[in-house]
């Protein structure tokens, strides 16, 4: 049972758009969302988190957006750049009293591709 | 630069062979997560110590194991390797006890090929 899902394994778009990654989630414990980068042959780096109590948090040109009724959460880069394409991993966790205490769950990536 | 640091980065063995893989955690992180990741797929979890005492455990194989060192340098073993485990080890480490409001730093990682 796959917990967190990024349902787009990879995602194409033109230079200064928008980039929309989504995730979703099943586990009503979460209560923390992180986004990683990946570039290849590097691990992954830490992009931007938000908190299950609020519903937006934004970092220069990275916005996540969350909905917990939905348990759904999406990551918005404006504008994209070519540096900008990797793989984007969605990740969960939960606090103390779930299974899930002590890890991050994550999706299996959404590689974005920003065309010049 | 995360400030973890893997070794070796390249790994190639035999089936039936047994590796270890070494992870140093950024100064001052008590925490150490191993996460595996096959070829297409997400970061599978394995297991996650928290300054030197095992706190967490994932879909990790019975003849895999890790041990966290009192310099808080961790170790993951695998033994009797199959094709299948052939994979991207990551470790990550942070600076808490818990996953929940702390991002991880992630090694380059340290790629098995098992043939």
């Amino acid at each position: 049972d796959q917990q967190v899902k990024q349902n787009s394994p990879s995602l194409s778009v033109q230079e200064g758009r928008i980039s929309i990654l989504n995730c979703d989630y099943t586990n009503s414990m979460f209560d923390y969302f992180l986004w990683y980068k990946k570039y290849p042959a590097e691990g992954p780096t830490f992009l931007i988190s938000i908190s299950s109590i609020k519903d937006k948090n934004e970092d220069g040109r990275f916005t996540v957006f969350l909905n917990k009724s939905a348990k759904h959460l999406s990551l918005h880069i404006v504008p994209s750049q070519p540096g900008d394409s990797a793989v984007y991993f969605c990740a969960a966790s939960a606090g103390w009293g779930d299974t899930n205490a002590g890890k991050s769950t994550f999706g299996d990536g959404t590689t974005l591709t920003v065309k010049p | 630069d995360s400030g973890v640091t893997q070794t070796p980065k390249h790994l190639i063995t035999a089936t039936g062979q047994r590796v270890t893989l070494r992870c140093s955690p950024r100064s001052g992180d008590l925490s150490v997560y191993w996460y595996q990741q096959s070829l297409d797929q997400g970061l599978q979890f394995l297991i996650h110590y928290y300054n030197g005492e095992e706190r967490a455990k994932g879909n990790i194989l019975e003849r895999f194991s890790a041990q966290q060192f009192p310099d808080l340098h961790s170790e993951l073993n695998l033994s009797s390797l199959e094709l299948g485990d052939s994979a991207l080890y990551f470790c990550a480490s942070s600076t808490g006890q818990i996953a929940t409001n702390e991002k991880l730093f992630f090694g380059s990682g340290t790629q098995l090929s098992v043939l």
